[in-house]
């Protein structure tokens, strides 16, 4: 049963600290995105890729948020630095070239102090 | 710009079947989707609807479009406890993004 993973699962840190979550897209989906989803915004896409190459990132602050695509395998998203108001839920999601269609992962419950 | 609207609660009696309703604003839209939110869980791919069709039946779950009206509904016979969730009405919007709507909180009780 192939499934999006992200890790950490949960992350408790302190203002002023980096933030590096992690995800493994499902093996030959070649778009992935990064939500945001918080109780008083809901779900916001911060940025997504395909084929690896990011095609929109301007839903994420720009100064602090950062997101890269190492290799197929492995899509990454840093918060340098992160603060209190970066506390929310990180979702990862990938799909296949041929429809729109996203599959989720867990997500990574990010706190900070 | 896109807009997907759905109604934020919903309260059924276990048994009974649970009717959410969505509207969407992109006529264009190749694909409607629903999703599935279970507490501390991430979103869950229930069903999906391609815009040419009218109906789509997944065992308890029925999809109706109505695309005259950018009406998306989806019922869910026999709600069991199990079916408590908030519920994610999305529409494809191009580039292979989707638009979602805020989501429909389902309680049921027994």
């Amino acid at each position: 049963d192939a499934r999006v993973t992200q890790t950490p699962r949960h992350k408790v840190t302190e203002m002023g600290q980096e933030v590096t979550m992690r995800c493994q897209p499902i093996l030959g989906h070649n778009t992935v995105f990064w939500y945001r989803q918080t109780m008083m915004q809901g779900l916001e896409l911060l940025a997504y890729f395909r084929n690896r190459a990011p095609l929109d990132d301007s839903g994420m602050p720009k100064d602090r948020f950062s997101a890269e695509m190492p290799d197929a395998t492995l899509a990454t998203l840093k918060i340098q630095p992160s603060e209190p108001r970066d506390s929310a839920v990180y979702f990862c999601a990938s799909g296949p070239s041929r429809q729109e269609t996203q599959y989720f992962g867990p997500g990574t419950r990010l706190l900070v102090l | 710009g896109e807009d997907v609207e759905q109604s934020l609660f919903l309260s059924v009696r276990e048994g009974d079947s649970s009717v959410i309703n969505c509207t969407y604003t992109d006529s264009s839209s190749t694909y409607l989707y629903w999703y599935k939110q279970e507490p501390g869980a991430g979103l869950q791919l229930l069903t999906y609807i391609f815009s040419n069709m009218d109906m789509k039946q997944d065992q308890r779950l029925t999809v109706l479009l109505n695309k005259k009206d950018k009406h998306l509904s989806l019922r869910i016979a026999d709600t069991q406890t199990g079916d408590s969730a908030i519920y994610f009405c999305a529409e494809s919007i191009g580039d292979y993004k989707l638009s979602f709507g805020a989501g429909t909180t389902v309680t049921v009780r027994a």
